[in-house]
């Protein structure tokens, strides 16, 4: 099974800042990667797939990068509505396997 | 509108049997894999297993597997999670998810959630 490793765990910014999220996967995983956003009391919500594919209605601020086995999310100018939780995900392979979740906070 | 609604919250006792559900709207149901993912209280998503409503085909975790039965009745687009016994770790909030992205995004990219159903097992 693979294991999905995001850092930080927890990343301050300020709105209007750049933040940039990590995912390592233990494995290979090609392109196969999804980053997720979730906000306390909601479902995730998809943001990207293909490592860089912008899922429908995401804001161009957000933009996803990498291939192989390290990638990252990039929000490029946070606003209040992008505080929450960040999670990748594989989908190279089963069984699927998400990281352990990026806080954004203020 | 494609979206999955989940049925309502339940609190049970250790020991208890219980079945939850998903059913689907807005689009074919046997053609989209439903698949249940698992957050607990403060935790991440884990995924939990999927199955092919067109024929009943299962897929777990693992982690879940032997703990928990995915079911489904196509006939009434609705997906099933069940627990025959349920221990005080199985509280969670449960989510059923489909890869649906109007066929343009790979298999095992979520982009269409329930909106949870949150199963407390307590004594």
């Amino acid at each position: 099974e693979i294991v999905m490793t995001q850092s930080p765990a927890t990343l301050s910014v300020s709105p209007g800042e750049r933040a940039t999220l990590s995912c390592r996967a233990s494995q290979f995983i090609s392109s196969n990667l999804a980053w997720y956003q979730q906000k306390p009391g909601q479902a995730p919500r998809l943001l990207i797939y293909g490592a860089s594919t912008r899922a429908t209605g995401i804001p161009a601020r957000f933009s996803g990068s990498g291939f192989g086995t390290d990638f990252t999310l990039t929000i490029s100018s946070l606003q209040s509505d992008d505080f929450a939780v960040y999670y990748c995900q594989e989908c190279n392979s089963w069984p699927l396997v998400f990281g352990g979740g990026t806080k954004v906070e203020i | 509108e494609v979206q999955l609604v989940q049925s309502g919250a339940e609190v049970k006792r250790p020991g208890e049997s219980l079945m939850i559900s998903c059913e689907g709207s807005g689009y074919s149901s046997d053609t989209y894999w439903i698949n249940w993912v698992r957050q607990m209280p403060g935790k991440g998503l884990e995924w939990m297993g999927r199955i092919n409503p067109r024929d009943s085909y299962t897929d777990y975790s693992p982690s879940f597997e032997g703990h928990v039965t995915i079911s489904a009745d196509k006939s009434i687009s609705t997906t099933y999670l069940q627990w025959t016994s349920l221990k005080a770790p199985d509280t969670a909030m449960y989510y059923c998810t489909m890869t649906h992205c109007g066929g343009a995004c790979p298999l095992g990219t979520f982009d269409i959630w329930g909106q949870g159903t949150m199963v407390t097992v307590s004594s």
